[in-house]
Formats: structure tokens, C-alpha cells, sequence
């Protein structure tokens, strides 16, 4: 299975911060990427696929970059509503989907 | 609007079994293949199943297969896990998932969830 590891575990900011997570997977996976973000009680958000393509709708302080097995979520100049738990996931194949363990990004 | 609500979760016995369902809505149902990823606090996001439109490619995670079903009815625009054998490690939260494949491949919708509980 592939694995992804999610770096930093835990992410303390504050409003207009610029703030990097990365996503690390144990095998090449091209830019089969998603990124999503998820606030308490609430279901996981697309932000990000194909590692780089924002979904619409996702502001532009959103961005992602990489490929292969290294990957980047950036987010420009944080708002308070971005303060939330962010997991990448891998689509490379079926039935190996894999999530990384999250990054929660709280207010400093 | 594109919607998908879950029903069906609820509290059962370890070995016992539990049927989910999820109800889609605002999409042509029968155009996307359709997961089921569930969520615990201490294993964070994991796929579970997976069956593509026409129901004839299905998959499931290992720790699911031979003890989970997925199915769907296009006609009733309704996807479905039947779920036995259950133990603790099946209590979580499970969301009904719409994938788009291709190059942009990806999770884009989720439905709002529904919380299984095996406990005795």
C-alpha cells in the first residue's frame, strides 16, 4: 500500500499567516493528489486535485504544488476561517486509496 | 444542488450487521462511481469501498473485504454499504463520496455522514 505522511502534525498560526503543509508518499504516484480541508462535525472539503488544480469555488490563498511523491498545500495569507484540519489523499489506483493522517491548523 | 445524505448508522452489537444508505440528489447519479470512506478519532480518514456506475467494478479495503457490501440502485439514485461481522474497529463515522476520475481525479462531494457504534 502506499503510504502518505503528513508533516506538520499539528500547525499554529495566526490571521494573515502564510502557512506550507506537505505531504510525503512512499511511492511514485505522479499528481494523483487531493488535498481537503475538514472543520469539527463537519465532512471533508475539496480544495485541491491533480496536486495543483483548485476547486472551484476554493479561494485563491489556496494552492498546491508537486509530483511524484513529494507535495505542497500553501495557503497565502490565512483567515480565520481557514483555521481546520487539512488531509492529502492519494488517487493513484483503486484499491489502494490512502489519506494522509492530517495537519490541524489552529490559531496562535 | 448536489446532495448526498446518509441513513442508517446507529448502535449495534459486535458480529452484529447494519445496512447504510445514502440518498443522491442535483447529479445524474448513474455517471459517477461512488464510495464509502469512513472516519475514526484515532485512524483519521480510510477508504472503504468503491463501485463505479454501472456496478461492474467494485473494490474494498482489506480490512472491510469479505464482510462489506456496496451496491447501488441507479434507478433510485441510492448507493448502499451492507455492513457484517461488525467489531469495534468498524465504529467511526461513514460518509457516501462521489469520485470524479480521469486526470483530475478526486473526492469532491461528501455527504454529511453517519455514525456506526459497535459496542456490547
Amino acid at each position: 500500500d502506499i503510504q502518505l505522511t503528513q508533516s506538520p502534525s499539528f500547525l499554529s498560526a495566526s490571521v494573515g499567516d502564510r502557512v506550507t503543509i506537505t505531504c510525503r508518499a512512499s511511492q511514485d504516484i505522479s499528481n494523483y493528489l487531493a488535498w481537503y480541508q475538514q472543520k469539527p462535525g463537519k465532512a471533508p472539503k475539496l480544495l485541491i486535485y491533480a496536486a495543483s488544480t483548485l476547486q472551484s469555488g476554493v479561494p485563491s490563498r489556496f494552492s498546491g504544488s508537486g509530483s511524484g511523491t513529494e507535495f505542497t498545500l500553501t495557503v497565502t495569507s490565512l483567515q480565520p476561517e481557514d483555521f481546520a484540519t487539512y488531509y492529502c489523499q492519494q488517487l493513484d489506483r483503486y484499491p489502494s486509496l490512502t489519506f494522509g493522517g492530517g495537519t490541524k491548523v489552529e490559531i496562535k | 444542488e448536489v446532495q448526498l445524505v446518509e441513513s442508517g448508522g446507529g448502535s449495534v452489537q459486535p458480529g452484529g450487521s447494519l445496512r447504510l444508505s445514502c440518498a443522491a440528489s442535483g447529479f445524474t447519479f448513474s455517471n459517477y462511481n461512488m464510495n464509502w470512506v469512513r472516519q475514526t478519532p484515532g485512524k483519521g480518514l480510510e477508504w472503504v469501498s468503491y463501485i463505479t456506475g454501472s456496478t461492474n467494478i467494485i473494490f474494498y479495503a482489506d480490512s472491510v473485504k469479505g464482510r462489506f457490501t456496496i451496491s447501488r440502485d441507479n434507478a433510485e439514485n441510492s448507493l448502499f454499504l451492507q455492513m457484517s461481522s461488525l467489531g469495534d474497529e468498524d465504529t467511526a463515522v461513514y460518509y457516501c463520496v462521489r469520485a470524479v476520475g480521469g486526470t483530475g481525479r478526486a473526492f469532491d462531494v461528501w455527504g454529511q455522514g453517519t455514525l456506526v457504534t459497535v459496542s456490547s
